[in-house]
């Protein structure tokens, strides 16, 4: 069975510029969350979707936004993007809510110029 | 205080030696403890799950819950040079928010 899939894998931007990054769940886990993971550090939650809904949201400004389409799979945004942007996006997917065992896609390396 | 704390390392054993993880956490209510491993490059690897006080074994890996003292802990027995990554502790928060600690960089030498 494929494991969650990202693309794409890497990207680079220039300040102010506008990014999507796609995921695609395990088949049949209809939760995706998304993080970010900058060098030396864990990664941060930044969404959880479940069922096309949000159901939780971490620390992040308003150019962070979100969606889960009806086959599961995910759009992280991100508008206006800074230098601090730059860092590993993972998308992870899991059967129902947070609270299961989740599973994390290869990411999205973004640099921000 | 962090909501997940851990040691950063690095953590140095002997191929053969026991190695052991340690993190603790702030919340709690929190009732979902996961260990990842993650190798230089690459994304984090589930290795356990606990949900209850005690010991959970799996393989050459044993996690452990204390949740009134807030602490959970990683064992692996007969380490190995593979063994060496980062060992991130991932705690459930409000029950909608996975937080995770900065990770434990281990080292396994030969």
């Amino acid at each position: 069975d494929a494991g969650v899939t990202q693309s794409p894998t890497h990207l680079i931007k220039t300040r102010g510029q506008h990014v999507t990054l796609r995921c695609s769940p395990i088949s049949g886990h209809k939760s995706v969350s998304w993080y970010q993971q900058v060098l030396g550090q864990g990664p941060q939650f930044i969404f959880q979707y479940y069922e096309k809904e949000e159901r939780g949201r971490g620390n992040f400004p308003d150019r962070f936004s979100a969606r889960q389409f009806p086959n599961y799979s995910s759009e992280l945004n991100v508008n206006a993007l800074l230098l601090g942007d730059s860092a590993l996006y993972l998308c992870a997917s899991s059967l129902a809510g947070v609270e299961n065992e989740q599973f994390f896609g290869p990411g999205t390396r973004l640099t921000v110029l | 205080q962090k909501e997940v704390e851990q040691n950063s390392g690095p953590l140095s054993v002997p191929e053969g030696a026991i190695a052991s993880l340690n993190c603790t956490y702030s919340d709690r209510v929190s009732q979902s403890f996961f260990w990842y491993r993650q190798y230089s490059g690459k994304s984090p690897e589930l290795i356990m799950s606990i949900y209850s006080n005690g010991d959970k074994e799996d393989g050459r890996f044993t996690a452990q819950l204390n949740k009134a003292s807030q602490y959970v802990s990683l064992l692996i027995r007969d380490s190995q040079p593979s063994d060496s990554a980062t060992y991130l502790c991932a705690v459930i928060y409000n029950t909608d928010k996975l937080i995770f600690g900065t990770g434990t960089r281990l080292q396994v030498f030969p």
